[in-house]
This record gives structure tokens, sequence and C-alpha cells, in this order.
């Protein structure tokens, strides 16, 4: 099973800093297939990126995600208020599909 | 527009069962894997299973939390997917979401809850 771990725990940023927010795997996940989610209270996951650097349908640009192997990488450019929120990652390139703990922005 | 919608969640005392299912419309149901997550309160995402659809061999995989207490099937001339759960413990408490496809799903349902608990 491969093992995510995301980092930081909790990111407390303002509106319009960048986020950086770190997915590590255990091992390397095939394909580069590696996906982050947005999720706010209440609310189903969001799919923002696939395959490690794809953006979703509808996703804004000041969303990127890069990264292979072990390593990924989610940025947020300039944060807006409706970015403030729990982000996943998960590795869809082997089972079990696993997902890391999450990162939580919030605002400073 | 694509909907997935879950039903059948509730409370349930350890070691019952309960069956979930998961109504979809506005895409062609049979041309498309259902996947199955859920998230303890207060918890991160946990994948559950998922069914391929025909196409692709209608093959089935689950987490080993769930193998062989979990049963995920799909009528496609329904468009419904199910998800059997048997000999439920207290740690399947949870939100259960359906999603559409395995990789990387864009279209979640907004989710049924089950409390297991006696």
């Amino acid at each position: 099973e491969i093992v995510l771990t995301q980092s930081p725990g909790t990111l407390s940023l303002s509106p319009g800093e960048r986020a950086t927010l770190s997915c590590r795997a255990s091992q390397s996940v095939s394909g580069n297939s590696l996906a982050w989610y947005q999720q706010k209270p209440g609310q189903a996951p969001r799919l923002l990126i696939y395959g490690a650097s794809n953006r979703a349908a509808g996703i804004p640009d000041r969303f990127s995600g890069s990264g292979s192997g072990t390593d990924f990488t989610l940025i947020i450019s300039g944060l807006e208020p409706e970015d403030f929120a729990v982000y996943y990652c998960q590795q869809c390139g082997s089972s079990p599909r696993t997902f890391g703990q999450g990162t939580k922005v919030d605002i400073k | 527009e694509v909907q997935l919608v879950e039903s059948g969640g509730g409370l349930v005392q350890p070691g019952r069962s309960l069956r979930l299912s998961c109504t979809t419309s506005g895409f062609t149901f049979g041309d498309h894997s259902m996947s199955w997550f859920r998230q303890a309160p207060g918890q991160g995402l946990e994948w559950v299973g998922f069914i391929r659809n025909k196409g692709s061999g209608g093959t089935i995989e689950y987490a080993a939390s769930v193998k062989g207490r979990f049963t995920i099937s799909r009528d496609d001339s329904k468009g419904i997917a199910y998800l059997q759960m048997d000999s439920l413990k207290t740690e399947d408490t949870g939100l259960y979401y359906c999603t559409r496809g395995f990789n990387s799903p864009q279209y979640w349902g907004h989710g049924t809850l089950v409390t297991v608990s006696s």
C-alpha cells in the first residue's frame, strides 16, 4: 500500500498569498497518477488536478500541480477567499487507492 | 448534467446490514466505472472500492478494511450502483460517497450518512 504524507498539516495564509502544499509517497506513484482535491465543510470533495499536473474542467489557472515519482506539489498562486479549505492528494496508480491525511489552508 | 444521488444511509446496530444506492442521471451509466468512498466524522477520505463497467471487464476491487464484508454491484438498466454492507462495525460510521469513475473521479454525490452504533 502506498502511504501518502501531506505537509504541512495546516497552512495559515492571507488572501493573495501563494500556497505551496506537498504530498510525498512511500513509493513511486505509477504513471504519476496523482490527484488533488479541495473539500469545504459540508461539501463533497472537488477534483482540482489529475495526472499530477492536469487541471480538471472549470478549475481556475491559479491552481497548478507538479511533481513525479514520489514527490508532488500543489500551488495556489494567489489565494482567493473561496480557496480556504482542506486539500487532499490521492494516488490512483495502484490498489488500494490511498489518500493523504489532508492539509488545511486557513486564514491568517 | 451529471448527477449522483446516494441513499440508504441511517442508524444501524453493529453486526447488521445496510444497502446503499447511488442513483445516476445525465450520462450513459454503462460506459463508466463507479466507485465508493467514505469519510468518518471529522476525518479524511478513504477509498472503499470500485466496479468497472462491463466494457472494461466489470471487475471489482475493495479496500482491505471492507473486503469480505462489503459488496459493490451495479444495475446498468437502472443506472444505479449499490454498496451492500454486511457485518457492520462501529468504525464503518461515516459519510459514504459514490463517484463516476475510479481514477481521479470528477463527479461525486453529496453522500449518505451511515451510523453504526448500539
